[in-house]
């Protein structure tokens, strides 16, 4: 079974420039999370999902930050513009959803890291 | 902000030593997970336990809950040089299903 896919794994940017991460959970997994993962640091949720629904993004810097799940399925987190603090691996992770236990055990993808010069 | 504290920040072992790593939390918890990250590679799920359970056992790892004390521990034992990573704990405050890690311990395991 395939884990879960993000794109790209390595990315450089300048800062104010566009930037967006791309996530493919595990399939029939219907929760989706992104997280932020500073050097030194565990991951930071900053937005869920519920299939194509975002139930939690109050840790989500709204003024350059974006995401959607428009199918349910996979997921597009940008950054626009992006500032030299944005440095940081990005994380997807899945889950089974609102199943009785599903939410426990998360599944994590292997990260996007963001340089921003 | 990040509820869970790993104790020791880092820890350097010989291989076949048993390493212990502590997590102490600020909030009431549905569970605790425990989760391994090596260089390189994504977050690994090692173990949950639940808030009603106070020790918990797979393979070589045993995770304590001592729910009085707000803490838990993770005991790898005989280790591996192939355990070395960063143990990160998390907590699931069960109100929204959100999890929250800790900084993490750096294992280094020496052959």
């Amino acid at each position: 079974e395939a884990g879960v896919v993000q794109s790209p794994r390595y990315k450089i940017i300048e800062k104010k420039q566009p930037v967006a991460f791309w996530c493919n959970p595990i399939s029939g997994h219907n929760t989706l999370y992104w997280y932020l993962q500073n050097l030194g640091q565990g991951p930071e949720l900053l937005i869920r999902y519920e299939n194509e629904e975002a139930v939690d993004d109050s840790q989500l810097p709204k003024d350059r930050f974006s995401a959607e799940r428009l199918k349910g399925v996979d997921s597009t987190l940008k950054i626009q513009p992006a500032e030299l603090g944005d440095s940081a691996v990005y994380l997807c992770a899945s889950s089974l959803g609102d199943l009785a236990g599903a939410h426990d055990e998360q599944f994590f993808g292997p990260g996007t890291r963001l340089t921003v010069l | 902000s990040q509820q869970g504290e790993e104790d020791p920040q880092a820890l350097s072992i010989q291989e076949g030593e048993n390493a212990t790593m502590n997590c102490s939390y600020k909030t009431s918890i549905n569970n605790l997970q425990w989760y391994r990250q090596n260089s390189g590679r994504g977050l690994v799920h090692l173990i949950l336990i639940r808030s009603n359970e106070r020790e918990k056992h797979s393979g070589r790892l045993r995770v304590t809950l001592d729910t009085s004390k707000k803490s838990s521990s993770l005991l790898i034992t005989a280790s591996r040089a192939a355990d070395t990573a960063s143990y990160f704990c998390a907590t699931d405050g069960g109100s929204n299903y959100k999890l929250t890690f800790g900084k993490g311990t750096l294992l280094t395991v020496n052959p």
